[in-house]
């Protein structure tokens, strides 16, 4: 009965490869988002989408696309993988645009570019 | 400018006594949340307690309760009774209404180590 779950945990790829992350959710929620944690711990929004249409498109390089087939799930592809790229992911849901809608987090899938 | 600002990068506290964990924060929007999650060695992020711009008492989650002080923009996390599986980092967050998508703002963590 897990509530947002990403596959893979963990995964190691070269540079240059391309590679992506998928996460589901089962709470019903109509807003999902992608956050990268950094080697300091420090957590960034990259992308938020509402009911599969992007609301919030951070600062990132074109080599991540983010893709939401139904408001269930978020993937994220990225392509010519560098080493920067090395982080955890982590998705969430939330359930309202409401600022007292706690988000809910994926374990995080471990992304290391060698 | 930072939005929400940890100024303690590591904690250390004693089991069983009472910790705070500091955060403050920046806006000039009227409606905001507050929340803290914890995240273990683990890897994985859980809420932990929430405070709404608008709420007048102190918000409380069994030993977790949140100082909140909206004069001083702070919303300090409180850890009663301290346990060694207290031992993580500690995110304060913010989700702002102005913000588009309502997108959660987090400070850079703490980390607390409880010693036995």
């Amino acid at each position: 009965d897990t509530a947002v779950s990403q596959t893979p945990k963990y995964l190691v790829t070269q540079m240059g490869n391309d590679k992506s992350i998928k996460c589901e959710q089962n709470l019903g929620h109509d807003t999902m988002y992608w956050y990268k944690q950094d080697s300091k711990k420090f957590l960034k929004i990259m992308f938020s989408y509402n009911n599969k249409e992007l609301i919030i498109n951070e600062t990132v390089p074109n080599r991540f696309s983010p893709k939401s087939p139904d408001k269930a799930h978020l993937n994220l592809h990225i392509n010519s993988l560098e080493l920067g790229d090395s982080a955890v992911y982590f998705c969430a849901s939330t359930g309202g645009t409401a600022y007292n809608s706690p988000l809910h987090f994926g374990n995080g899938t471990r992304l290391t570019v060698t | 400018a930072q939005k929400i600002t940890q100024t303690q990068p590591g904690m250390f506290v004693q089991e069983k006594e009472a910790v705070t964990l500091d955060c403050t924060y920046d806006t000039s929007d009227q409606s905001y949340g507050l929340f803290w999650y914890k995240q273990p060695s683990s890897g994985e992020m859980i809420f932990l307690i929430y405070q709404g711009s608008y709420d007048e008492q102190n918000a409380t989650e069994g030993r977790y309760s949140l100082n909140f002080q909206k004069a001083r923009k702070s919303a300090n996390l409180v850890i009663s009774a301290s346990q060694l599986g207290d031992s993580a980092m500690y995110f304060c967050a913010m989700r702002d209404v102005m913000e588009y998508g309502n997108k959660l703002v987090f400070g850079a963590g703490t980390i607390l180590r409880v010693k036995s």
